[in-house]
């Protein structure tokens, strides 16, 4: 079966510092992988999708990026966060229709 | 266009109660509409999905009812209980860039089932 792993579980980090996050996906190749990010009592904003290895759209302008280095592999990255980048950061494997969520990342910025 | 609204933004009901989550779209193109459940801290969980060529799908305690002249999509919880209690988002999905699908996200209802 599939699992999807997320890394660290909380985080807290001053503003200006640097930011990677990442997300792992068990028992399947190449799947469509996803970033969001919810902010707190709201629904989740589509960040980053990926269809390949170095292959990654951006939804959302933003000091945020991401990498997929390998196929099952997909990081989430800031050179510099900014207050209004704390948030519930979430990754989600996709199979075709059906997108499966991890359980997230939480991210205070300081 | 791309919106999809959930009403209502939150619910209480009794333990036993039936919940209805609705939820409504203008995009025909949209051809897949799933269902989460999030507790919170951790990620949403799916729960139920359904294509726009069928009317109603029933997986255990929950059923989807869809309206496709009406654009419009609920969810129901039967003899709801306590353990219900969660945040429950409605999504719909497109094809994206030719090879992924986007999921637009309503924007969730939370639900108290009290006991």
């Amino acid at each position: 079966s599939q699992t999807i792993h997320q890394w660290p579980a909380t985080l807290v980090q001053p503003v200006g510092s640097p930011l990677s996050l990442e997300c792992t996906v068990e028992g399947t190749s190449n799947p469509n992988l996803y970033w969001y990010r919810q902010a707190a009592g709201r629904g989740l904003q589509l960040l980053f999708y990926s269809v390949g290895i170095g292959q990654i759209s951006s939804e959302v302008p933003q000091n945020l990026s991401a990498s997929r280095p390998q196929d099952r592999q997909f990081i989430l990255s800031s050179k510099k966060l900014l207050l209004s980048d704390s948030g519930f950061y979430l990754c989600a494997w996709s199979p075709v229709y059906e997108q499966y969520f991890g359980p997230g990342t939480r991210l205070t910025v300081t | 266009q791309q919106q999809v609204k959930q009403s209502p933004q939150s619910l209480i009901v009794q333990k036993g109660g039936i919940p209805i989550i609705n939820c409504a779209y203008e995009n025909t193109a949209f051809d897949y509409f799933p269902w989460y459940q999030q507790f919170p801290g951790k990620g949403p969980a799916l729960l139920i999905a359904i294509r726009p060529d069928v009317s109603e799908k029933k997986e255990g305690r929950f059923t989807i009812s869809f309206n496709k002249s009406a654009k419009q999509f609920s969810l129901h919880i039967m003899d709801s209980q306590p353990g219900d209690s969660a945040t429950y988002f409605c999504a719909a999905s497109i094809r994206y860039g030719g090879a992924t699908n986007k999921l637009i996200f309503g924007t969730g209802t939370l639900l108290a089932v009290q006991p």
